[in-house]
C-alpha cells in the first residue's frame, strides 16, 4: 500500500525566514513518482514539482528547493526567504505505475507566513 | 492544449437531495479521470478513478457513485446527500503515464 505522511500540520514563520516542509512516503514499488502541490485559499491545486524514483538529484527553482532521499524515504520541500504569498496548504503526493496511476496525497501542511 | 472544466464552483444542497457534478476534459483522448474529495481541514481522498468509458473503480465505499458516459466526461452523483458529503470536490485527469496530473478548479459542496 502507498502512504504519504506529512507530520507538520501547521507551520508559522515570519517573512524572510526559511522553512522546510517534511514528507515521508511508503511504497513497495521500485518505480514511483513524488509530487508537491500548493493549494492557495482559492482551493485550486498548483503543481510545483514531480520527481521519479530514479532521480535523486536535488532541485532548485527560484526560492524553492527539494531534497529527495530514498534512503530515508523522504522528499522535503524548502522555501527560502519566505513571503506572505507563500501562505497556503502544501501537499506531498505519491504515484506509481499501474492501478490507474492513482495519486496518493499526504494530509497537507498549512504554511502561514506573517509580516 | 488540454483543459479541464468542472462545475458548478459552489453548491448548497439540502440533506436527502440528489447530486450531480460534472467534469469534462478537452484536448486529449482516453484520459485517466479521477474524483477527489477534501473534507474541511483535511487532505485529499481519492473517491473514484476511471481508465476508460464505463470503467469505474471505487476507492472508498460511500454514498456517492461515478459514471463515465463519454471518453472525456466524468460525473459524480448521489441519490440522497448526507451532511457528511460536504466538502471540496476536485476532478483530475492524467494521460495514463505517471507524472502528469491536471486538476479542475473544484466544487465546494455544502449539505445543509
Amino acid at each position: 500500500a502507498q502512504k504519504v505522511t506529512q507530520a507538520q500540520t501547521e507551520i508559522s514563520v515570519v517573512e524572510k525566514e526559511d522553512v522546510t516542509l517534511d514528507c515521508v512516503y511508503e511504497t513497495r514499488d521500485t518505480t514511483y513518482y513524488l509530487f508537491w502541490y500548493k493549494q492557495p485559499p482559492s482551493g485550486e491545486l498548483v503543481f510545483l514539482i514531480r520527481r521519479n524514483s530514479f532521480d535523486e538529484q536535488n532541485e532548485i527553482s527560484g526560492r524553492y528547493s527539494w531534497n529527495f532521499q530514498k534512503s530515508t524515504s523522504s522528499f522535503n520541500f524548502t522555501i527560502t526567504a519566505s513571503q506572505v504569498v507563500d501562505s497556503a496548504v502544501y501537499f506531498c503526493a505519491l504515484s506509481f505505475t499501474g492501478g490507474g496511476n492513482k495519486l496518493t496525497f499526504g494530509t497537507g501542511t498549512q504554511l502561514k507566513v506573517e509580516l | 492544449s488540454q483543459t479541464i472544466h468542472q462545475w458548478p464552483a459552489t453548491l448548497v444542497q439540502p440533506v436527502g437531495s440528489p447530486l450531480s457534478l460534472e467534469c469534462t476534459v478537452e484536448g486529449t483522448s482516453n484520459p485517466n479521470l479521477y474524483w477527489y474529495r477534501q473534507a474541511a481541514g483535511r487532505g485529499l481522498q481519492l473517491l473514484f478513478y476511471s481508465v476508460g468509458i464505463g470503467q469505474i473503480s471505487s476507492e472508498v465505499p460511500q454514498n456517492l457513485s461515478a459514471s463515465r458516459p463519454q471518453d472525456r466526461q466524468f460525473i459524480l452523483s448521489s441519490k440522497k446527500l448526507l451532511l457528511s458529503d460536504s466538502g471540496f470536490y476536485l476532478c483530475a485527469w492524467s494521460n495514463g503515464r505517471v507524472g502528469g496530473y491536471t486538476f479542475g478548479s473544484g466544487t465546494r459542496l455544502t449539505v445543509v
